[in-house]
C-alpha cells in the first residue's frame, strides 16, 4: 500500500538550471497539490491538479515555475532558471477529492540552488 | 497575518507531561486538520475535525474547535520522547477552494 511518493528526494541544482520534481499520488487518488516549504515555516500552497487539468494555481509564481499532472504517469512541478530563493522543500500531497479532502503527503524533495 | 496562526511558536515540556498547542483562523472553514513533521521530514497526519464537530479524539490525542472563536486546540497526554516535532494545523475552507492552508507550527521539544 504505498502512499504518496515523490522523487527525487533530494536535488542540487546551480543557479539557470532547472529542477524537475516528481509527484505519484496514492492509489485512487486524482487529485494532487503541491506546497513548498521554507526553513522554519509551514506549508504554502502552490498549485493544485487534476488528472491533465491545473484547477488552482494562484500559489505558483508565474513566472519559471509550471506544473503538470499527464493523464499517464506523475506529477511534475518544473522550476526553470533556478535561483537561490526556490531552495526549500516541496511536498505534494494527493487525495480523493471527497468533501473533507483529507491530504495524505509525500516526503519531499528537498531543493538546494547552489 | 495568514490563515491559522499556531502558539506557542515553541514548547519544552517533560516526558509524561502534557502538551497543549493552540491554533486560530480567520475565515469560515470546511474541516480542521493537524499535522506532525519531525525534523527534515515529510508530514504526517494525525486527526481531522469537521466544523460541526466540537472535540475528537484519537489515542492520546485530543482535538477541540471553536468555531466562534476561530480556534482549535491540540492537547497531547502523556507525552514521550517521540512526540518531538513540529506540529502544524491546516485549514480547508468552503467554497471551490480545495488547498489547505498551513500555519506556521508549534515546536514540541519533549525531554527524556
Amino acid at each position: 500500500n504505498a502512499g504518496v511518493m515523490q522523487n527525487p528526494r533530494h536535488l542540487v541544482r546551480r543557479r539557470g538550471q532547472e529542477a524537475r520534481l516528481r509527484c505519484s499520488p496514492m492509489k485512487g487518488h486524482s487529485h494532487v497539490y503541491w506546497y513548498r516549504q521554507l526553513p522554519e515555516e509551514g506549508l504554502k500552497f502552490m498549485v493544485y491538479l487534476q488528472k491533465e487539468n491545473i484547477i488552482d494555481e494562484s500559489g505558483m509564481p508565474k513566472e519559471r515555475f509550471s506544473a503538470e499532472f499527464p493523464k499517464e504517469g506523475p506529477s511534475i512541478l518544473r522550476i526553470q532558471q533556478v535561483v537561490r530563493g526556490d531552495s526549500a522543500a516541496y511536498f505534494c500531497a494527493s487525495s480523493q477529492g471527497t468533501e473533507n479532502n483529507e491530504q495524505f503527503f509525500g516526503p519531499g524533495t528537498r531543493l538546494t540552488v547552489l | 497575518s495568514q490563515q491559522g496562526e499556531e502558539d506557542p511558536q515553541a514548547l519544552s515540556i517533560q516526558e509524561g507531561e502534557n502538551a497543549t498547542m493552540n491554533c486560530s483562523y480567520k475565515t469560515s472553514i470546511n474541516n480542521l486538520q493537524w499535522y506532525r513533521q519531525n525534523s527534515g521530514r515529510g508530514l504526517v497526519h494525525l486527526i481531522l475535525i469537521r466544523s460541526n464537530e466540537r472535540e475528537k479524539h484519537s489515542g492520546r490525542l485530543r482535538v477541540t474547535l471553536d468555531t466562534s472563536k476561530k480556534s482549535s486546540s491540540l492537547l497531547i497526554t502523556a507525552s514521550r520522547a517521540a512526540d518531538t516535532a513540529s506540529y502544524f494545523c491546516a485549514t480547508l475552507h468552503g467554497g471551490s477552494a480545495r488547498q489547505l492552508t498551513f500555519g506556521s507550527g508549534t515546536q514540541l521539544t519533549v525531554l527524556p
